[in-house]
């Protein structure tokens, strides 16, 4: 079956600054990546997707990479606030199937 | 408002008893799938159903079960529950039986105590 990993666990940024997730991937027919973001007691909410299709999508502060060959792809969010502070995940899809990442919480410090 | 309805939002039970979660999709949408989150851990998929019939099933222990009515809402029922089972339990549902339109509700925090 697919295995996703994410790093790093733990991200801690000044606001202002970018900060980087990455995940990687292992099954080639996986063909949707999304990313969602949880705050504390709440339900994961989809910020950004992409399909195998595509190898960059930007939605304002907001971006995600697929390298297919390498089977990895990366959330960036430039000029992080603190309202971007929560957990963050990523996830490998192909049809009815998702494969989430451990996480990544992300600590924006004003 | 992801338009995915879980009730109740918190659930405090002893252990040995058994609960019944409840989520209503989307307006549209044809699958549901269930998750479990304990506390710090990634997501785990227990099951999902697509138009009432059972289409996936992933770590869902045999104390658990589930099942999609025909007008879609979908129950997951947890019994003898033991201190562990404590979590947050999501749903999602999905268009159909494919990963579009796939959202969150915002969960039942379920404590076994």
């Amino acid at each position: 079956g697919e295995n996703v990993e994410q790093h790093p666990s733990t991200l801690s940024v000044q606001e202002g600054d970018s900060a980087v997730i990455k995940c990687t991937y292992s099954d080639s027919a996986s063909n949707y990546f999304p990313w969602y973001k949880q705050e504390l007691g709440k339900g994961p909410q989809l910020i950004i997707d992409i399909r195998s299709n595509v190898g960059e999508k930007k939605d304002q502060r907001i971006a995600v990479t697929l390298n297919k060959t390498a089977k990895h792809f990366s959330l960036h969010i430039t000029e992080t606030q603190p309202e971007d502070s929560a957990v963050y995940f990523c996830a490998a899809s192909h049809f009815n199937k998702f494969y989430f990442g451990s996480g990544t919480k992300l600590n924006v410090k004003p | 408002d992801s338009g995915v309805t879980q009730t109740p939002k918190h659930l405090i039970t002893a252990t040995g008893q058994r609960v019944t979660l409840r989520c209503s999709p989307r307006s549209g949408d044809l699958s549901v799938y269930w998750y479990q989150q304990s506390l710090d851990q990634g997501l785990q998929f227990l099951i999902q159903y697509y138009n009432g019939e059972e289409r996936a099933k992933g770590n869902i222990l045999e104390r658990f079960s589930a099942q999609q009515f025909p007008d879609l809402h979908s129950e997951l029922n947890l019994s003898s529950l033991e201190l562990g089972d404590s979590a947050l339990y999501f749903c999602a549902s999905s268009v159909a039986n494919n990963n579009y339109g796939y959202t969150f509700g915002s969960g039942t925090r379920l404590t076994v105590v």
